[in-house]
C-alpha cells in the first residue's frame, strides 16, 4: 500500500532562512507520481509541483526547489530565503497505478506546518 | 473557468440532521474526488468519480455518506444522521483522467456538528 510520511510536524524559522521540508514515501509500484501542495490559512490546497517516478532531475522554481531521490524514497522541498508569506501547511502526496488498480488516487502525508517569523 | 468551487463554505448542523455539499469541478476535468480533512491531518480520500461513474469508495465512507455526480459535471456529497465525528473540512478536487496530472482543489466546506 502506498504511504507518505512527513515526520516534521511543525517548523519555525526566521525570515530569510532556508528551510527543507522532508517527505518519505512507500510504494511497490514502478510508476508513480509525487506532488507537493501548499495550504495557507484560507484552507485551499494549492498545487506546487508534480514529479513522475522516471524523472529524478531536481527542479528549481524561484525560491523553491525539490530534491527527488529514489534510492532513499524521498522527495524533499526546500524554500530558500523564506518569507512570511511562505507560512502555511505543506503536504506531500503520492499517486500510483498498479496498487490502486490503475486509479492514481493521491494519498497525502500529514503535512508540515511552516511558520516564518519576521 | 476559475477553478473548483464548493458550496457552502461553512455549515453548522445539529447532530442527527442531514447535510448536502456541492462541488463544481473544473469543466474539462473527468475526475472528481472527495476528501475529508480533520485538524492536524492531511486530506483523507473518501471517493472519486470518473465522469458520472463512482469508481472507488474508501472504507471511511460509511453508509451514512452518499455521493453523486449525475451528469458527470457537478457532484454532491450527502451525510445523513450527522454525528459529531463528522465535523471536518470536506474537500473536493478534480483532474484529468491520466495519472500524470495533478488534482486541483476547492476551498472546502467546513462542517461543524453540534
Amino acid at each position: 500500500a502506498q504511504k507518505v510520511t512527513q515526520a516534521q510536524t511543525e517548523i519555525s524559522v526566521v525570515e530569510k532562512e532556508d528551510v527543507t521540508l522532508d517527505c518519505v514515501y512507500e510504494t511497490r509500484d514502478t510508476t508513480y507520481y509525487l506532488f507537493w501542495y501548499k495550504q495557507p490559512p484560507s484552507g485551499e490546497l494549492v498545487f506546487l509541483i508534480r514529479r513522475n517516478s522516471f524523472d529524478e532531475q531536481n527542479e528549481i522554481s524561484g525560491r523553491y526547489s525539490w530534491n527527488f531521490q529514489k534510492s532513499t524514497s524521498s522527495f524533499n522541498f526546500t524554500i530558500t530565503a523564506s518569507q512570511v508569506v511562505d507560512s502555511a501547511v505543506y503536504f506531500c502526496a503520492l499517486s500510483e497505478a498498479e496498487a490502486s488498480g490503475g486509479s492514481y488516487i493521491p494519498t497525502f502525508g500529514r503535512g508540515t506546518s511552516l511558520i516564518v517569523h519576521p | 473557468d476559475t477553478g473548483v468551487s464548493q458550496d457552502p463554505r461553512h455549515k453548522i448542523t445539529k447532530r442527527g440532521q442531514n447535510v448536502t455539499f456541492r462541488c463544481d469541478p473544473i469543466s474539462e476535468h473527468n475526475r472528481l474526488y472527495w476528501y475529508r480533512q480533520t485538524l492536524g491531518q492531511g486530506p483523507e480520500f473518501l471517493t472519486y468519480f470518473q465522469n458520472e461513474a463512482q469508481l472507488e469508495k474508501s472504507r471511511l465512507l460509511s453508509d451514512r455518506f452518499s455521493a453523486e455526480r449525475p451528469k458527470g459535471s457537478f457532484s454532491t456529497l450527502e451525510i445523513q444522521r450527522t454525528e459529531q465525528g463528522d465535523s471536518a473540512m470536506y474537500l473536493c478536487a478534480s483532474s484529468y483522467t491520466q495519472g500524470n496530472t495533478e488534482a486541483f482543489f476547492g476551498q472546502g466546506t467546513r462542517l461543524t456538528v453540534v
